[in-house]
């Protein structure tokens, strides 16, 4: 079936980085926007960033701007979060999240664990 | 800025039914959402794509107990038959012009 893995998560001192990816399987990529969303422990879930189909445009929320990249590879179907200058705060489960329907998130990965411990 | 608010908590009894109720911020009642389940250290899964009409689009095998309505500026998500494994975190998710946002998520308790 239709399918996202996430990989890269790790245990990183403040001030870091760490570079998470997440590989599609089952569809066609390169159609669809592909979105990385964030749950810190014992929180809600947090839109981070995503990347048109094609790698066009991106966009982040403010508290990752400056920060962290997204990228994608659709020869390899894959989509990247470069995360660099991390902070405690950015403490989370990271899933990697297919842009169905307009707006939606159609399909989720199963998450992969950043931890920003010093 | 749209804005999603959900109560914290709800519950219902096993074989009941139970209405999550997500409201979007002042001006922007014209705007779909979707739902999304989170079962207990589980990763999100999509349940429905709901218009403001209360036209819904479900994900796949997604079961039809899981329905959806909208009235004005709420967007509802409805669960028939409620079964133990329907206990988790149900989130409402919205978007607009480069930005993405959830509500803060309702945590559901099937006693």
């Amino acid at each position: 079936q239709v399918q996202l893995v996430e990989s890269g998560g790790d245990v990183v001192q403040p001030g870091r980085s760490l570079r998470l990816s997440c590989a599609a399987s089952r569809f066609t990529f390169s159609d669809y926007g592909m979105h990385w969303v964030r749950q810190a422990p014992g929180k809600g879930l947090e839109w981070v960033a995503i990347i048109w189909y094609d790698g066009s445009d991106e966009y982040y929320a403010d508290f990752v701007k400056g920060r962290f990249t997204i990228s994608r590879d659709n020869s390899k179907n894959t989509v990247y979060l470069q995360m660099n200058s991390l902070r405690v705060e950015d403490t989370a489960v990271y899933y990697c999240a297919r842009g169905g329907q307009a707006g939606a998130f159609d399909i989720w990965g199963q998450g992969t664990m950043v931890t920003v411990s010093s | 800025q749209v804005v999603l608010t959900q109560s914290p908590s709800a519950s219902a009894s096993l074989g009941a039914s139970v209405k999550l109720t997500c409201t979007l911020s002042s001006g922007h009642r014209n705007y779909a959402i979707a739902w999304h389940q989170q079962q207990p250290e589980k990763g999100p899964r999509f349940l429905m794509k709901l218009n403001s009409d209360g036209s819904h689009t479900k994900g796949d095998g997604i079961p039809d107990r899981f329905s959806g309505s909208s009235s004005g500026a709420e967007r509802y998500l409805t669960i028939s038959s409620l079964q133990s494994e329907d206990e988790g975190d149900y989130y409402c998710q919205t978007w607009g012009t480069g930005i993405w946002l959830f509500g803060g998520g309702t945590r559901l308790t099937v006693l």
